[in-house]
């Protein structure tokens, strides 16, 4: 059972351009999170996902960014127009059906962002 | 809003000692506990999941303890080696999140 992917694992972007990033969870795993390091930070929440569903975006900034987490494919966070404040690594994680209540939550290799 | 603080920051043992790393956490409501280690520059490896009904949790040299009341939870890793040098973080789950504080950083010398 191949872990938590993540793709790119390093991005580059100059400001103004556009960011996806993306994650294919454990198979079996119906649920996605996403959280933020910032340098010389801990990891902050950013979303929680279900397949087609955002359960909670609170930790995610208002504008320029969105997620998703379709029925088929693998999970996106994107961030528009990024500034170099959005410079961070960004780890998905994954868990089974029932949620982080009782479960091992998986994280990936994250994905490293670069503004320029 | 959770807030997790992880004591000491950062600390350096000889190979063979046992390491304590101590983590506080000031939302009792939460879910479970998990504890990761994080090598520089790469994801976190889940170390062990403690619930919040459990007071221990043991996996080979390490052992994980739960005092969910007074929001405080140990990491115990006997018999250090080199290999065990890196960021440990604790991370309770509650409001749908896992929250984080900076870890413990461990280096151990050979």
């Amino acid at each position: 059972n191949a872990g938590v992917m993540q793709n790119p694992r390093h991005l580059v972007r100059r400001r103004g351009q556009e960011a996806r990033l993306r994650c294919s969870p454990m198979k079996g795993h119906s649920h996605v999170y996403w959280y933020r390091q910032l340098p010389e930070e801990g990891l902050k929440f950013m979303v929680y996902l279900q397949k087609e569903n955002i359960i909670d975006e609170s930790g995610m900034p208002k504008e320029r960014f969105s997620a998703e987490f379709p029925k088929e494919g693998p999970s996106i966070l994107r961030i528009q127009q990024v500034v170099r404040g959005d410079s961070a690594a960004y780890f998905c994680a994954s868990s089974p059906p029932s949620g982080g209540l009782t479960d091992t939550q998986y994280f990936g290799p994250g994905t490293r962002l670069t503004v320029l | 809003k959770q807030e997790v603080t992880q004591i000491p920051a950062a600390l350096s043992v000889p190979e063979g000692e046992n390491l304590v790393l101590n983590c506080s956490f000031t939302d009792s409501a939460i879910y479970n506990l998990q504890w990761f280690r994080q090598d520089p520059g790469k994801g976190l490896t889940s170390l062990l999941l403690i619930q919040s009904s459990q007071r221990e949790q043991t996996s080979g040299r390490l052992n994980a303890s739960l005092d969910k009341s007074s929001g405080r939870s140990t990491l115990y890793i006997a018999a250090s080696q080199p290999g065990d040098s890196a960021t440990y973080l604790c991370a309770p789950y509650g409001n749908n999140r896992l929250a984080f504080g900076k870890g413990n950083q461990v280096v151990v010398i050979p």
